[in-house]
């Protein structure tokens, strides 16, 4: 069982509210992911980190951002969240190289209200 | 543009009943192909890499072909457990010549009744 971990696991919040969701890997991957997943609908990158200090947005425009501080730990950050960012927001990390898997966490399932 | 499409978005089997998840994918450049299960509420679980066309992976009732255009997820005798959703992902060249871009189908529903 991969070793990555989120939390909280669900979140309802009000509009207007700074959140944070946590991500942290024991594997040592250098990569790590955000992914935003609606129900039933496919997964989409919004950000991506190469390593320490390095991050990058992904294909699906966020408003959130995210840190890359210590290589275990991926925190995104939504600085006033809106109903429009409920989601399913996944992490995942893979080892450095091409074509490696990437391994997820749980998920934090967010409601914004 | 790189696109990977699933099908059947939903597929219902009795138990025993032995079938395939179809992955097709246009993509510049592959780099691989994966196959994740996905219980309700919780992230992707690994199940399988694939890098060329011809090459076979198996785990337990579940086996992952690829030729150049598509993967097939064959089935076989499922049992009520293996009820979940099924994703595909391919991994491409990124636009940037260094991120490996990760793209993901939608996925298809499995039910699996006893």
């Amino acid at each position: 069982e991969a070793d990555i971990y989120q939390t909280p696991r669900y979140l309802v919040i009000g509009t207007g509210k700074k959140i944070t969701l946590e991500c942290s890997q024991t594997m040592g991957h250098d990569k790590m992911y955000w992914y935003q997943q609606d129900p039933g609908m496919e997964l989409h990158l919004i950000h991506y980190s190469y390593g320490v200090n390095s991050t990058e947005k992904g294909d699906l425009s966020s408003e959130s951002t995210v840190s890359r501080i210590r290589t275990e730990h991926f925190p995104l950050t939504l600085e006033s969240a809106r109903p429009s960012h409920t989601s399913q927001y996944l992490c995942a990390s893979s080892e450095r190289g091409l074509n490696t898997e990437a391994f997820f966490g749980q998920g934090t399932r967010l409601t914004v209200v | 543009e790189d696109q990977v499409t699933q099908s059947p978005e939903a597929l219902r089997l009795q138990e025993g009943e032995s079938s395939s998840l179809n992955c097709s994918y246009t993509v510049s450049g592959l780099r691989g192909l994966f196959w994740y299960r996905q219980d309700p509420g919780k992230g992707p679980e690994f199940l399988f890499t694939l890098y060329s066309a011809g090459e076979e992976k198996e785990k337990e009732r579940l086996k992952a072909t690829l030729t150049k255009k598509e993967s097939f997820l064959h089935i076989t005798a499922p049992k009520p457990e293996d009820s979940a959703t099924y994703l595909c992902a391919v991994q491409a060249v990124g636009g940037d010549g260094g991120y490996n871009k990760l793209i993901f189908g939608a996925g298809t529903r499995l039910a699996v009744h006893p």
